[in-house]
């Protein structure tokens, strides 16, 4: 199993670009999620999803959007990119019980200019 | 509201010596669950441990080893006789076991742990 993936690794983007962060799982996880990691802030939630179809808003959502149109996939929008978000994404997923820790991808380093 | 504290932002030691890494955390809940991940230079995210919040029994694992303390609200880690290896941020997050938000987990800022050789 490839577990978590992401893609792609790094990107590069000017102010008012827009793009698409791709996540996918292999292991039928109900519930995915997209976090963004900025220095001395931890991981802070951006959105998540508990099932195919279903999306709803973390703590950070503002400037981002998501869509589950498959089950195993996750996709993160920035549809005019600004520099406040340049930051490491990273996409998780979980089964649909309580106790279950998130299973992390490795990451997207994004930079916006 | 749920909150995690990693007071420590950095801490330096000597390979072989034991480090403890703080976590405390706040929540209003009674079922929640407590992790702890660690994320080596290389950037990926590794679970460590999970622990539900009725069960204080510490648990040790090799090396490391967690001290979980509902009186003090607090979750530690202990890694015994440190290693380069071990050089990496660790996590502490908290889960909530019950209600509408229990997907979430809150992590703390992280703690930078660096075992010089």
């Amino acid at each position: 199993n490839a577990g978590v993936t992401q893609t792609p690794k790094f990107r590069v983007l000017k102010t008012g670009q827009s793009m698409t962060l791709l996540c996918a799982q292999d292991m039928n996880h109900e519930y995915m999620y997209w976090y963004r990691q900025d220095p001395g802030m931890g991981l802070r939630l951006i959105h998540y999803s508990v099932g195919e179809g279903t999306t709803a808003k973390g703590e950070v959502p503002d400037g981002y959007n998501v869509s589950r149109l498959k089950k195993q996939n996750f996709l993160l929008g920035l549809e005019s990119a600004a520099p406040s978000q340049t930051s490491v994404y990273f996409c998780a997923s979980s089964w649909a019980i309580e106790n279950n820790e998130q299973f992390f991808g490795p990451g997207t380093r994004l930079t916006v200019l | 509201a749920q909150k995690v504290t990693q007071a420590q932002t950095e801490i330096s030691v000597v390979e072989k010596e034991d480090v403890t890494l703080d976590c405390v955390y706040e929540t209003r809940d009674t079922t929640y669950y407590l992790f702890w991940y660690k994320q080596p230079p290389s950037g990926e995210l590794v679970f460590l441990i999970r622990r539900n919040s009725f069960d204080e029994q510490n648990e040790i694992s090799g090396r490391y080893s967690w001290n979980f303390q509902k009186s003090t609200s607090s979750f530690n880690f202990t890694i015994t006789a440190s290693q380069v290896v071990d050089s990496a941020v660790y996590f502490c997050a908290l889960r909530r076991g019950s209600g509408g938000s229990n997907y979430k987990l809150t992590f703390g800022k992280g703690t930078l742990l660096t075992v010089n050789p």
